[in-house]
């Protein structure tokens, strides 16, 4: 079946202008999580999205960012006032939150988003 | 904290050998799950492998085995009869109960595969 979907696959925009990450998760997967990986590093946690839950935005470094996930499926990621250190890869992943395979995590192909 | 340590930042292997790829994690929460995911140069994460924290046996799929030392907080990942496909970035990442089932990650491990 279809996996993960993100678009665009690369944005490039200029400082200080607002940008829209899109993700489309695996039908019936109930959990979704956007990272972000800096060139060379390990991912670091934005969101997490779990059925109608409120999202946990522990991981949000500023209030530039924000995201939403609309019927429980899609979910778009915004960063306002785009700046210099926003350029990295959104990735985007979605669970199961039952059974053995609750634990593994489906990555999208990612974003790669450069700030001019 | 939770934390995730990969010492290796590069490593080079000869095709065919196994290899070792190192893992260390801290948390205090005995419940917890252990992952390797590996990132080609096409950028997307593949998962590879899961250790619970209770389970008995050590996890092994396919070529891959998680050597999981609990009492040293260790969960290497082991490749045996390594391929030229095998060459990516390697990451270790922790789930514990905290932090709704978001993952704590390594900084990876470059491995690559010499003909």
């Amino acid at each position: 079946g279809a996996g993960v979907s993100q678009s665009p696959s690369n944005k490039v925009t200029e400082k200080g202008k607002d940008v829209e990450l899109r993700c489309d998760p695996i039908s019936g997967h109930t959990a979704l999580y956007w990272y972000r990986q800096s060139l060379g590093q390990g991912l670091e946690f934005l969101i997490y999205f779990q059925g109608n839950s409120a999202p946990d935005k522990s991981g949000l470094p500023s209030d530039r960012f924000s995201a939403e996930r609309t019927g429980g499926s899609v979910s778009t990621l915004t960063i306002q006032r785009t700046q210099q250190e926003d350029s990295a890869v959104y990735l985007c992943a979605s669970s199961v939150t039952s059974g053995r395979n609750f634990y593994e995590q489906y990555f999208g192909p990612g974003t790669r988003l450069t700030v001019t | 904290a939770q934390k995730i340590t990969q010492t290796q930042p590069g490593m080079f292997v000869q095709e065919k050998e196994a290899v070792t790829l190192d893992c260390t994690y801290d948390t205090s929460d005995p419940s917890y799950g252990l992952f390797w995911y590996k990132q080609p140069s096409s950028g997307e994460m593949i998962f590879l492998i899961y250790q619970g924290s209770y389970d008995q046996q050590n996890a092994t799929e396919g070529r891959y085995s998680l050597n999981f030392q609990k009492a040293r907080k260790s969960a290497n990942l082991v490749i045996s009869a390594s391929q030229l496909g095998d060459s990516a970035m390697y990451f270790c990442a922790m789930r514990d109960r905290r932090g709704n089932y978001q993952l704590i990650w390594g900084a990876g491990t470059k491995l690559i595969i010499k003909p």
